[in-house]
């Protein structure tokens, strides 16, 4: 198992760009979700989904948004960038809640 | 929603002492606290956990106590290692799925 997988791993952005952050898992998890981790800070939850279909939104979900058309793929769409994005990005997935997160190896995402 | 403080934010230690951190949270719906290590350039591993109807969970050198009256629970690593240098983050989540982290341990061992 590939486990949890993230692409880039690396992106500069300029202000007012978009992009899209992609996550996947192998494990048939039916929880992802999307952390940012800025310096000195917890992992902060941007989104989540509890399974194909279904999202909702964490404590930070503003210039952001997901969906999750499969049980594997849970993407995250930066809007219009901002500045006040630039943070490393984790995705993880669960069986369920409330039960053990994987995480993946993070997006460093710079907003110019 | 819940809220999840967590103490010290560095610490150091010389190789073989006991290293402490302790976390509180504020939403007594809270049902399950696990403990990650973050390595550099890494996400974040779990490297043990608790639900609210154990008091004490114990592997090997790493072990975790839950106090649901106080609201806080703690992780103990004994005779630690320059390995276990890392930032480690509590959390508490509810039947929901949700997490909220702590801020972050930064545990420095030195050899």
């Amino acid at each position: 198992n590939a486990g949890v997988t993230q692409t880039p791993k690396f992106q500069v952005l300029k202000t007012g760009q978009s992009m899209t952050l992609q996550c996947a898992q192998d494990m048939n998890h039916e929880y992802m979700s999307w952390y940012r981790q800025d310096p000195g800070m917890g992992l902060r939850l941007i989104h989540y989904s509890v399974g194909a279909g279904i999202t909702d939104q964490g404590e930070v979900p503003n210039g952001y948004n997901v969906s999750r058309s499969t049980t594997e793929d849970f993407p995250l769409r930066l809007l219009s960038a901002a500045p006040s994005q630039t943070s490393v990005y984790f995705c993880a997935s669960s069986y369920g809640g409330p039960e053990t997160q994987y995480f993946g190896p993070g997006t460093r995402l710079l907003v110019l | 929603g819940e809220n999840v403080e967590q103490h010290p934010s560095t610490l150091s230690v010389q190789e073989g002492d006991s290293a402490v951190i302790k976390c509180t949270y504020s939403d007594s719906a809270s049902n399950y606290f696990p403990w990650y290590k973050q390595e550099l350039g890494k996400g974040p591993q779990l490297i043990i956990d608790i639900r609210s109807n154990v008091g004490e969970k114990k592997d090997q050198r790493i072990a975790v106590t839950l106090n649901k009256t106080a609201k806080h629970f703690s992780l103990h690593i004994t005779e630690t290692q320059p390995e276990d240098s890392a930032v480690y983050f509590c959390a508490a989540s509810t039947y929901a799925g949700k997490s909220t982290f702590g801020d972050g341990t930064t545990l420095t061992v030195k050899p």
